[in-house]
C-alpha cells in the first residue's frame, strides 16, 4: 500500500472554476501535510500546509484536512491558467516526508 | 530568509563517469537536508535525509552516496553511473519530527548518456 496517494489526472477546468484535488494516507501518525505546486521543468514549491482537522484558507486556496478519514485536500478557487501545474500532496509522519505522484492541473482560457 | 543553492543546474555525463552534485543552505542553522530523485514523468523519490553532519540514512541501495561535511552542506555523489541515474536531483531542508515544512531547491537535471 502506497504511503501517499493521488488521483493522477489530469484534471482539467475552466478559467474560474473551482479546481479540487485529493489526496489520502495511510500512516496515522501523520502529524503535518502539504500541498507543493510543481511547474514542468521546475522544482516542488510550497503552496499549503495544514497541521489541524479542518480547512485553512490561504488567498484562494484552501487545504481541508480529515485525520479520521486519513484525507486531504486543496481547494483553488477563480483558477486561472497560471494554476496550471502539478500538485504533489505530501504528509510528515516523522523525520521523512512522503510524497503522492501528483496531479497534474490544466485551466482551460 | 532561508535559502537553499543547488549546482550545476544542468549535467550530462557518460556512463561509468563520477558525480558530484552539491547543495548548500543559507539562514538557518541545523536543518535536516534530503535528497529527492525524480525520473520523467514519475514522482518524487527519497534517497537520502541527514539530521546533522555525517548523519546519513540511505532509503534506497543502489550506487549513490551522499555525506554531509557541514552542517548546511549536502553533496551527492556516485563513483560510477548508470543509464537509470538519469533524472531530476533535488536537494531540500526542514523537516524533522512535529510540524516543519520542507522547501526545495532549483534542481539538478542530469542525463547519462
Amino acid at each position: 500500500q502506497k504511503e501517499v496517494e493521488q488521483n493522477s489526472g489530469p484534471l482539467s477546468v475552466p478559467e474560474g472554476a473551482i479546481a479540487s484535488l485529493n489526496c489520502t494516507y495511510s500512516d496515522r501518525g501523520s502529524q503535518s501535510f502539504f500541498w507543493y505546486r510543481q511547474y514542468s521543468g521546475k522544482s516542488p514549491e510550497l503552496i499549503m500546509f495544514i497541521y489541524s482537522n479542518g480547512d485553512k484558507e490561504d488567498g484562494r486556496f484552501t487545504a481541508q484536512l480529515n485525520k479520521a478519514s486519513q484525507y486531504v485536500s486543496l481547494l483553488i478557487r477563480d483558477s486561472q491558467p497560471s494554476d496550471s501545474a502539478t500538485y504533489l500532496c505530501a504528509v510528515n509522519p516523522g523525520n521523512q516526508f512522503y510524497f503522492g505522484t501528483g496531479t497534474s492541473l490544466t485551466v482551460i482560457p | 530568509s532561508q535559502t537553499i543553492h543547488q549546482w550545476p543546474a544542468t549535467l550530462v555525463q557518460p556512463v561509468g563517469s563520477p558525480l558530484s552534485l552539491e547543495c548548500t543552505v543559507e539562514g538557518t542553522s541545523n536543518p535536516n537536508l534530503y535528497w529527492y530523485r525524480q525520473a520523467a514523468g514519475r514522482g518524487l523519490q527519497l534517497l537520502f535525509y541527514s539530521v546533522g553532519i555525517g548523519q546519513i540514512s540511505s532509503e534506497v541501495p543502489q550506487n549513490l552516496s551522499a555525506s554531509r561535511p557541514q552542517d548546511r552542506q549536502f553533496i551527492l555523489s556516485s563513483k560510477k553511473l548508470l543509464l537509470s541515474d538519469s533524472g531530476f536531483y533535488l536537494c531540500a531542508w526542514g523537516g524533522g519530527r512535529g510540524y516543519y515544512e520542507q522547501y526545495f531547491g532549483p534542481g539538478t537535471r542530469l542525463t547519462v548518456t
